[in-house]
């Protein structure tokens, strides 16, 4: 079993829609969430964190913890087709010492106009 | 001002060679990392190193060798290179280990032939 798992899409969403993207992850340690968005080409860069089950919001953007569930997932409101590109899913467990990042394959999203 | 900068961008080598890839930061960081993503998309952490000290080596092999000669620099020797190690690296930073955000390079593209 993968570490962190995500769909790899592609994910395609209309215009104006709400994304949807979903990570599952195996270390029922994990303390910190994120996500990060990667365009083609380029290098990660990161959209949010999350820490403590729930939901957070940062404008177009929601991150929801269920720890109970190990499942987090991101929407993203009000799609744009410059939100086209893969999002990837990280997990920490500062616990174990290794204090590195886990990070899922990711998944592809792509936004129609 | 670039935060986090690669060279080169773009490597093509033959098998066996050794190649050195360089990584730069100059956000003030004590942290800085060395990434693997493969063709899947798979982001892999490699090493880590905190204030010139390695804190974080993964299951390499020992043909790669990272050198800090100081905070602001991490650099990657690859030995004796082999195809399936053809990918991109990123090198990354950030204020403390762990948890915070990690700021990653323009990642360079190592193509063995």
């Amino acid at each position: 079993q993968k570490e962190v798992e995500q769909n790899s899409g592609p994910l395609s969403v209309p215009e104006g829609a709400i994304a949807s993207l979903n990570c599952t992850y195996s270390d029922r340690g994990s303390q910190s969430f994120f996500w990060y968005r990667q365009y083609s080409g380029k290098s990660p860069e990161l959209i949010m964190f999350i820490y403590s089950n729930g939901d957070k919001e940062d404008g177009r953007f929601t991150a929801q913890l269920n720890k109970a569930s190990q499942y987090v997932s991101l929407l993203i409101r009000d799609s744009q087709p410059s939100d086209s590109a893969t999002y990837l899913c990280a997990v920490l467990n500062m616990d174990t010492g290794r204090r590195a990042l886990t990070f899922g394959s990711g998944t592809r999203l792509q936004v129609q106009p | 001002d670039t935060a986090v900068s690669q060279t080169p961008k773009y490597l093509v080598t033959q098998m066996g060679n050794d190649k050195s890839i360089k990584c730069e930061q100059n956000l003030g960081h004590d942290t800085m990392y060395w990434y693997k993503q493969d063709s899947k998309k798979f982001l892999k952490i490699m090493f880590s190193y905190n204030n010139k000290e390695l804190i974080i080596n993964e299951t390499v092999p020992n043909r790669f060798s990272p050198k800090s000669p100081d905070k602001a620099h991490l650099n990657l020797h690859i030995n004796s290179l082999e195809l399936g190690d053809s990918a991109v690296y990123f090198c990354a930073s950030s204020l403390g280990g762990g948890g915070n955000t990690q700021y990653f390079g323009p990642g360079t593209r190592l193509t063995v032939l």
